[in-house]
């Protein structure tokens, strides 16, 4: 079946950089694009950016521009969010999703079971 | 303005329906996807353009729009569907919004 894997929960000191890991698995990993959603304790979703796993090419949320890096590599079907310059604020759980299409609508289909990125001194 | 607006919380009578609402000026242009998100899990899409189910939803759960207002409505709601629901788009240059969240509470 269709599933996104994520590595396992992190802790980071203030200033720091944590970079987050989501394996794909049960469909060809380039045929989609992989989006990065957070969501900070009792906040709602944020999404952080996206990733065309053919082409490599990115786009990110303009909050997040200049303090985010995602990639990927096709070998290993996983595709990669590093984030830079952490403050106690960047503590949320990190998901991947992979990008669906169909009739003029986007949508995340399916979505990691998340990462817990805990930034504190 | 790209920001998309839902009631914090609504609750509704077991096998009753409730209709869950997001505003925000750009779903006059564009379809919202609706997420449900059930404590300590990853979302899960319940509703995507005009009116889709993906399939393993449940036919109880349907979606409308009119105007800035997009709609998740829940018909005969279950113990099952009490969760947090977050409406969703995406803008014509690649990005994409989440509304507030709406915590769903079955009675």
């Amino acid at each position: 079946q269709v599933q996104l894997v994520q590595s396992g929960a992190e802790v980071k000191k203030p200033g720091a950089s944590v970079k987050v890991s989501c394996k794909a698995s049960g469909y060809t990993f380039t045929n989609y694009a992989i989006h990065w959603v957070r969501q900070a304790p009792g906040q709602r979703l944020e999404w952080m950016g996206w990733i065309n796993t053919a082409t490599t090419n990115a786009k990110y949320s303009q909050k997040f521009q200049g303090r985010v890096t995602i990639t990927r590599d096709t070998s290993a079907s996983t595709a990669y969010m590093e984030l830079s310059s952490l403050t106690s604020e960047d503590t949320a759980v990190y998901y991947c999703a992979r990008d669906r299409y169909a009739s003029g609508s986007w949508w995340f289909d399916p979505w990691g079971q998340g990462t817990l990125v805990t930034v504190s001194s | 303005s790209s920001e998309l607006t839902q009631d914090p919380a609504v609750s509704v009578a077991l096998g009753q329906t409730v209709r869950i609402t997001c505003q925000g000026d750009s779903l006059r242009s564009y379809y919202a996807t609706w997420y449900q998100q059930r404590p300590g899990q990853a979302p899960v899409v319940v509703i995507y353009g005009k009116n889709n189910r993906p399939s393993g939803i449940p036919d109880r759960f349907s979606g409308s729009s009119s105007g800035n207002t997009a709609s998740l409505t829940i018909t005969g709601a279950q113990a099952e569907d009490e969760a947090d629901y977050f409406c969703n788009f995406r803008d014509s240059s690649g990005n994409h919004v989440f509304g507030t969240g709406t915590k769903v509470t079955v009675l």
